[in-house]
């Protein structure tokens, strides 16, 4: 089976400045790799996904995140960011038959002003 | 991508009564629906894997008796927490999926709070 690893549970930042959320995951076999954000009280949404093709992965709100397999990595970043980007954000990974993803423990965003 | 509803969206129960959680896939078949519970600050932890019209997979440590989850169509999973207790309090949440289709990646639904007195 996988697993992920993300390496901070919590990071702080203020408004307008870059950030990186770093993600490890451990697999035997080929995957697919996800970030998702979660707002307070709400389900997830999905932020950008790796399936295949170009390591470097474009999503919304301005993140994006490379696929470094060498490095069993998939870390998340945004040249910018916004109060509104203050969340819990989650890697996980699953099988190429999408039928056992695992998440991450999460990494909580707080943009200050 | 596809719309996933939950109802209810929170719940208030006591202990020792059933709850049953519908998750809805509003515009997409759902060949896979796939239940987890997060507690407060935790991650998601899978639960359950259903398929439609056969017999819930359950993760190791997941009561079968006590989580009963039914996947009665492409569109309709509900998960029954039976006998609820205090430390079955938990945000619940479901996802689709349908092999086969263009979308290779889960669909999320927002989650029910599930609070037992």
């Amino acid at each position: 089976a996988q697993s992920v690893t993300q390496l901070d549970s919590q990071v702080p930042v203020f408004e307008e400045a870059p950030v990186e959320l770093r993600c490890n995951y451990s697999s035997s076999v080929s995957v697919y790799l996800f970030w998702y954000v979660q707002y307070p009280n709400q389900g997830l949404q999905l932020l950008l996904k790796y399936l295949s093709g170009s390591t470097l992965v474009k999503g919304i709100n301005g993140f994006e995140a490379e696929f470094n397999k060498s490095q069993t990595s998939f870390h998340l970043r945004k040249p910018s960011v916004h109060i509104s980007d203050t969340a819990e954000y989650f890697c996980a990974v699953s099988d190429l038959n999408n039928n056992d993803m695992r998440f991450g423990a999460g990494t909580r965003l707080t943009v200050k002003p | 991508g596809a719309v996933v509803s939950q109802h209810p969206s929170r719940v208030i129960c006591k202990s020792g009564t059933s709850v049953k959680i519908e998750c809805r896939s509003l515009d997409f078949q759902a060949t896979t629906m796939f239940w987890y519970r997060q507690f407060p600050k935790q991650s998601l932890m899978l639960m359950a894997t259903s398929n439609e019209g056969s017999k819930a997979t359950y993760e190791q440590g997941v009561e079968k008796d006590k989580f009963l989850i039914n996947h009665a169509s492409l569109t309709l999973s509900t998960l029954t927490v039976t006998s609820a207790h205090p430390e079955d309090s938990s945000f619940y949440i479901c996802s689709v999926f349908s092999s086969g289709t263009y979308y290779n990646e889960q669909f999320f639904g927002p989650g029910t709070r599930l609070t037992v007195l």
